[in-house]
């Protein structure tokens, strides 16, 4: 089992849905959960983070958690073209000061026009 | 406010090769890390520093070498570059989790983008 999983897609949501990402992981011990977006050819960049079970919400994101189901995920209202990226979940665990940050392998999200 | 900086951007290497590529960071991160990002496999990490004079192997480390230089600079070297060393590598820094304000996360480089021939 992976440690990090997510849908790879791609996903493809009409412009003004609202789109949905979804993360599982494996480790009961993580401590808290990242959202980053990509763009093509470009760096990860953060737009989330959660680390209590329920909802958190930024503007158009909403991270959801629940740590009892090992489950996070992202919702994205009013989808725009401009939210077209892989967005990739990142789960946080610290042992004994160091910090380990596990990626899953990302979800492509195409906002149809 | 620079962040993250990762040279070079692109490179060529023949198999055999060696090559280091460089990171700096300048927000005063202890900890400092290594990436590769292949298609489907998604961001796996190669070496990472928690703090200054230390590393440690992280998912993926065969073939690589690592050099925390001070607490700006995390370097990165191959010594035999192999054609299966072909990706993206990113350079990344961050913060312990700060469970005051619960601010955390990994600023990440630009990129470099290795082919090896």
């Amino acid at each position: 089992q992976k440690e990090v999983e997510q849908n790879s897609g791609p996903l493809s949501v009409p412009e003004g849905a609202i789109a949905s990402l979804n993360c599982t992981y494996s480790d009961r011990g993580s401590q808290s959960f990242f959202w980053y977006r990509q763009y093509s050819g470009k760096s990860p960049e953060l737009i989330m983070f959660i680390y209590s079970n329920g909802d958190k919400e930024d503007g158009r994101f909403t991270a959801q958690l629940n740590k009892a189901s090992q489950y996070v995920s992202l919702l994205i209202r009013d989808s725009q073209p401009s939210d077209s990226a892989t967005y990739l979940c990142a789960v946080h665990t610290t042992n004994f000061g160091n910090e380990k940050l596990t990626f899953g392998t990302g979800t492509r999200l195409t906002i149809i026009p | 406010n620079a962040g993250v900086t990762q040279t070079p951007k692109f490179q060529v290497l023949k198999t055999g090769q060696s090559m280091t590529l460089q990171c700096a960071q300048d927000m005063n991160h202890n900890s400092m890390y290594w990436y590769r990002q292949d298609p489907g496999m998604g961001l796996r990490l190669i070496y990472y520093s928690a703090s200054e004079g230390t590393t440690d192997k992280g998912e993926v480390p065969n073939g690589y070498n690592v050099s925390r230089l001070n607490k700006r600079e995390f370097s990165l070297r191959l010594e035999s570059a192999a054609p299966s060393q072909t990706s993206v590598y990113f350079c990344a820094s961050s913060e312990l989790l700060n469970w005051d304000t619960r601010a955390g996360g990994y600023t990440f480089g630009s990129g470099t983008r290795l082919t090896v021939v």
